[in-house]
């Protein structure tokens, strides 16, 4: 069964270090979301793609967060520099369509901890 | 804009126990609606899924029902076991963008 890939799968850096995730989303998936998961709490968007154009990035802190997806498959996002409250679960996924609905797979994850 | 709410946890019950995780959503237009279970340190497993009013999606024993006219999309088991302790999300999926909303998590233990 294909899975949605994500490295590293835990990272530790020092604050105002740059950082940087990768994920491979499942193939033929077109679009494809980064989300922040803070412990305790639901996952919240923070950039949608559709191939290699993004479609909503109205969460992304983009002071100091970047993503891109350059050639429509596999997808990075950046952080520069970390900041404590950065500390969290980044969660990769791709979705296709199914009829009138979106049905999303999640990888693993990347836990990011800042010191 | 769009919302989830869920139920405050943690939820504790014995083994065999019925469960009943509340969730409410506040959308415009015709929402997908999703259960989602995580387990320790792992990402989001898709559980169950409806897409439409009075739809029921069933997967492992559980079971939510699309409810429109109480916007709501409640989970129910009826005999927990100790593998189901995991943190559930209840999410919504606006058709028109394909991003998901999600409630903040409810947190299940089951005890033998």
């Amino acid at each position: 069964e294909a899975e949605v890939a994500q490295s590293p799968r835990y990272k530790i850096t020092e604050k105002s270090q740059a950082v940087a995730f990768w994920c491979d989303p499942i193939s033929g998936h077109a679009t494809l979301y980064w989300y922040r998961q803070i412990l305790g709490q639901g996952p919240e968007l923070l950039v949608q793609f559709q191939d290699e154009s993004v479609v909503d990035d109205s969460q992304l802190p983009k002071d100091r967060f970047s993503a891109e997806r350059l050639k429509g498959v596999d997808s990075t996002l950046k952080i520069q520099p970390a900041e404590l409250g950065d500390s969290a679960m980044y969660l990769c996924a791709s979705s296709v369509r199914r009829g009138s609905s979106y049905e999303q797979y999640f990888g693993p994850g990347t836990r990011l901890t800042v010191t | 804009g769009d919302s989830v709410t869920q139920m405050e946890g943690p939820v504790t019950l014995s083994e065999e126990a019925f469960l009943t995780i509340n969730c409410t959503y506040t959308a415009t237009g015709y929402p997908s609606l999703f259960w989602y279970v995580q387990y320790p340190g792992e990402g989001l497993q898709l559980l169950l899924k409806a897409t439409k009013a009075d739809d029921k999606g069933s997967n492992k024993g559980f079971e939510a029902t699309y409810r429109k006219e109480t916007t709501s999309f409640h989970l129910e088991k009826g005999s927990v076991q100790v593998s189901d302790s995991a943190v559930y999300f209840c999410a919504l999926v606006n058709t028109n963008a394909g991003k998901s909303t999600f409630g903040d998590g409810t947190t299940l233990t089951v005890k033998p």
